[in-house]
């Protein structure tokens, strides 16, 4: 899997939009971008993936550059329970279930009240 | 709902005594899945990788005899921690693939907490 970086903590206003950076400048052509997130003593929770177009759901917005060179994930409007540590993972398309998975040390998202 | 699920989220076992915690698909099949490990304020780390019906593959510095890894069916791998120790204790977490059209969307069980006393 390409590296990623993301910054290790960032504060966001309860009700605001939380923009959250991800850089994975040698990712490759087939590689996607998958988000996950991770709320204390709990298992990682998938939120959004994508390839090159910006996606969409009912979590969260990614928004992929054109290069594909980094990615932000928006939490449009952040509540306390999104307080969490965010992983930015990319890997390959169709690596079926044998790809392994490392993560990096993620984004530390605090919501303040 | 959850689609892969661990049990139990937490135990606790005396020192030099095994331990085994399930890893289960619960709506798809999943002919590999993976182990890892977590210390506090950490992040993940990958242990091994369980190949149904055949060896799982440790990752470097990883003990394969005390961390023995059984994926006896397409929906449920077993992680025994043998002759435990405190230092074992830790937050495991499993995880496996469900293919889908746009992509292999990874999915993580719950996580156990193995507390060796």
């Amino acid at each position: 899997d390409a590296k990623t970086t993301q910054p290790p903590s960032m504060d966001c206003a309860e009700g605001r939009a939380a923009n959250l950076p991800c850089n994975h400048s040698t990712i490759s052509g087939n590689e996607y971008v998958y988000w996950y997130r991770q709320i204390h003593s709990q298992g990682p929770q998938y939120i959004i993936h994508g390839l090159k177009n910006n996606e969409t759901n009912e979590m969260a917005s990614l928004i992929i550059t054109e290069d594909r060179k980094s990615s932000t994930l928006i939490l449009p409007h952040a509540t306390l329970r999104d307080t969490a540590v965010y992983y930015c993972i990319v890997r390959p398309l169709n690596s079926g279930g044998y790809q392994k998975v490392t993560f990096g040390t993620g984004t530390k998202l605090q919501v303040i009240p | 709902g959850a689609v892969v699920s661990q049990h139990p989220s937490r135990v606790i076992c005396k020192s030099g005594t095994s331990v085994k915690i399930e890893c289960r698909s619960l709506d798809f099949q999943a002919t590999t899945m993976f182990w890892y490990r977590q210390f506090p304020k950490k992040s993940l780390m990958l242990m091994a990788t369980s190949n149904e019906g055949s060896k799982a593959t440790y990752e470097q510095g990883v003990e394969k005899d005390k961390f023995l890894i059984n994926h006896a069916s397409l929906t449920l791998s077993t992680l025994t921690v043998t002759s435990a120790h405190p230092e074992d204790s830790s937050f495991y977490i499993c995880s496996a693939t469900r293919t889908g059209d746009s992509g292999n969307t990874i999915y993580f069980g719950e996580g156990s907490w193995l507390t060796v006393v």
